[in-house]
């Protein structure tokens, strides 16, 4: 009965390569979220996703594609990996039903080691 | 832009102890307060959550209140746990799209 996952859980790639991540959540929610978490702990959103429309778009090299084929999933792709991207992925998701602020349900992230 | 201030970690208390650990923001707006928390190889679960000023948010014996005046959201624990062990994220959203905006994050040691 897992809200909102996340696979892998753990990634280990070389340079270069190109890897996908991917995000369900069975809450019902309608948007969706990808974060990235670097080494200090600090977190950072990445894009948004409502009813399959993006709608946030943060300063991220378009080597990041998101990709939300429904409601329910939202994938991450990643083209030519650097070293740089290793970081910890959380995806999230709310519902924008109903009362104004929308609490976000986080998944347990994927942890991307680039070498 | 809307950023989050919290303290610098580590915070190392030992059991039993009066947690505070400073929130501070800039917004425009009326943003909407949470405190996240981390527990070690895990996502962030939401602790505590307040609307509008004035509003006390509260879980698991930890507290923080919205203080328009002073911009602060400081969290609160009167009697601390070794399960308290944890990062804890202050963070705002304001304005449309639900974004949340993190603090730097405090790490919190708590000793037996």
């Amino acid at each position: 009965d897992t809200a909102v996952s996340q696979t892998p859980k753990y990634l280990v790639t070389q340079m270069g390569n190109d890897k996908s991540i991917k995000c369900e959540q069975n809450l019902g929610h309608d948007t969706m979220y990808w974060y990235k978490q670097d080494s200090k702990k600090f977190l950072k959103i990445m894009f948004s996703y409502n009813n399959k429309e993006l709608i946030i778009n943060e300063t991220v090299p378009n080597r990041f594609s998101p990709k939300s084929p429904d409601k329910a999933h939202l994938n991450l792709h990643i083209n030519s990996l650097e070293l740089g991207d290793s970081a910890v992925y959380f995806c999230a998701s709310s519902s924008s039903r109903g009362t104004r602020t929308y609490e976000q349900y986080f998944g347990p992230g994927t942890r991307l080691t680039v070498t | 832009g809307n950023s989050v201030t919290q303290m610098e970690g580590p915070v190392t208390l030992s059991e039993e102890a009066f947690l505070t650990i400073n929130c501070t923001y800039t917004a425009t707006g009326y943003p909407s307060l949470f405190w996240y928390v981390q527990y070690p190889g895990e996502g962030l679960q939401l602790l505590l959550k307040a609307t509008k000023a004035d509003d006390k948010g509260s879980n698991k014996g930890f507290e923080a209140t919205y203080r328009k005046e002073t911009t602060s959201f400081h969290l609160e624990k009167g009697s601390v746990q070794v399960s308290d062990s944890a990062v804890y994220f202050c963070a705002l959203v304001s304005g449309g799209y639900n974004k949340l905006i993190f603090g730097a994050g405090t790490r919190l040691a708590v000793h037996p």
